[in-house]
């Protein structure tokens, strides 16, 4: 069974930062390109991020290049996001999707992690 | 990057009767060399994560009961739930995965019983 279990979400002043973390099981991880997608408080989803199976290649939202760095640990089945610089419109739950086999639609989510920017 | 616009925003359907909900995208999202549509479906459930229901723009994902259904090409598309039942209430998200490196959502359709 495929699970994803993030972690990390905190209370966080503007300016801040923070990283968050995705253990993942249940499939084989270095094989699949991994997602973080986030949805602010009874808003819709925004994707945030990609990186490839092996990490070579990561992309990013408009909203977060330049403060957000994605990367991953396949010795460990993890996912993470490095969040410089946070806003309040970077206030949301942040959630851990992995892609389906390289065509980049999520085929499993994680319950989500909060984060909340706010002084 | 490519915009997604749903609508209706929210719908109200008796159970039993066929809830339709659209989504329309800025540009194309069939590739040409493989005719295919880079259009997906999502379920959100109060409190839940999204759960994958349609890619490819018309096949199911295994385990999806099969009043749910999507359809269209190019820049238009549907997805059908046949014959509403009280599980299905829910808001519904098209996603395009035409452009990998920015890929879009549509703003949510709310599906309530009547």
């Amino acid at each position: 069974e495929v699970q994803l279990v993030e972690s990390g979400g905190v209370v966080v002043q503007p300016g801040g930062s923070l990283r968050l973390s995705c253990a993942a099981s249940g499939f084989t991880f270095d094989d699949y390109a991994m997602h973080w997608v986030r949805q602010a408080p009874g808003k819709g989803l925004e994707w945030v991020s990609l990186i490839s199976w092996d990490g070579g290649s990561t992309y990013y939202a408009d909203s977060v290049k330049g403060r957000f760095t994605i990367s991953r640990d396949n010795s460990k089945n993890s996912l993470y996001l490095q969040m410089n610089s946070l806003r309040a419109e970077d206030t949301a739950l942040y959630y851990c999707a992995k892609d389906n086999g390289g065509d980049c639609y999520f085929d499993y989510w994680g319950q989500g992690t909060l984060v909340t920017v706010s002084s | 990057d490519i915009v997604m616009t749903q609508s209706p925003d929210s719908l109200a359907v008796s159970l039993g009767e066929r809830a339709t909900i659209n989504c329309k995208s800025s540009q194309s999202v069939l590739y040409s060399s493989n005719n295919k549509n880079y259009l997906a479906w999502y379920q959100q459930k109060p409190g839940q994560p999204p759960k994958l229901l349609i890619y490819w723009a018309s096949t199911r994902e295994s385990g999806v009961p099969d009043r749910f259904s999507g359809s269209g090409s190019g820049t238009d598309f549907t997805l059908t739930i046949s014959s509403l039942q009280a599980e299905d209430v829910a808001v519904y998200y098209c996603q395009q995965y035409y452009s990998t490196r920015a890929l879009t959502f549509g703003g949510g359709t709310k599906v309530e019983i009547k």
